[in-house]
């Protein structure tokens, strides 16, 4: 089946403005995580999505990250004035919660956003 | 306590060698011990898991072995070839709870022909 897609798959941005980055996770996957990857930091953890439960926002670097769920479905992560230590690749990844492959992450291609 | 420290950096191996990459961890609450692949423009690829009840999985030329009391795990490339070239990650996480995974800084396996 189709896999974890995200869009655009590149992004330009001038320094101030804001950005959406869109995830469309695996179908039948309720829990949805978002990562950044760059060359100082790696790849951590920004925020995690279940089902109706409330959002762990734990890695989200400041206010100006946000995110949401929408239908339990696609997601969107939003960054507001971006800065130039904005500039990462975005991953999604997404995990089926039940059955034998429960715990298995599944990442998208990511986006990758640069701020100028 | 959250960190998963992982070595070598960068590693080149001839083909038809044996790639070992090592990664140790200090939550024990971590139950779900996963690897990707990485190739450039790419988003990481599940590679192989394991979860800390057994000592070692094989899936094909890829094993990982699993030392609970050292807290330590690592992964083994036999018979490596040139399209195993990419970046290889370790990572942990509390499966049972969010999942959210804690990766290590990365290894650059490259193989020469």
């Amino acid at each position: 089946g189709a896999g974890v897609s995200q869009s655009p798959s590149n992004k330009v941005t001038e320094k101030g403005k804001d950005v959406e980055l869109r995830c469309d996770p695996i179908s039948g996957h309720t829990a949805l995580y978002w990562y950044r990857q760059s060359l100082g930091q790696g790849l951590e953890f920004l925020i995690y999505f279940q089902g109706n439960s409330a959002p762990d926002k734990s890695g989200l670097p400041s206010d100006r990250f946000s995110a949401e769920r929408t239908g339990g479905s696609v997601s969107t992560l939003t960054i507001q004035r971006t800065q130039q230590e904005d500039s990462a690749v975005y991953l999604c990844a997404s995990r089926p919660i039940q059955g034998p492959s429960s715990y298995e992450q599944y990442f998208g291609p990511g986006t990758r956003l640069t701020v100028t | 306590q959250q960190q998963v420290k992982q070595s070598p950096q960068s590693l080149i191996v001839q083909k038809g060698g044996i790639s070992i990459i090592n990664c140790a961890y200090e939550n024990t609450a971590f139950d779900y011990f996963p690897w990707y692949q990485q190739f450039p423009g790419k988003g990481p690829a599940l590679l192989i898991a394991i979860r800390p009840d057994v000592s070692e999985k094989k899936e094909g030329r890829f094993t990982i072995s699993f030392n609970k009391s050292a807290k330590q795990f690592s992964l083994h490339i036999m018979d490596s070839q040139p399209g195993d070239s990419a970046t290889y990650f370790c990572a942990a996480s509390r499966g049972s709870n969010t999942g959210k995974l804690i990766f290590g800084q990365g290894t650059t396996l490259q193989v020469k022909p």
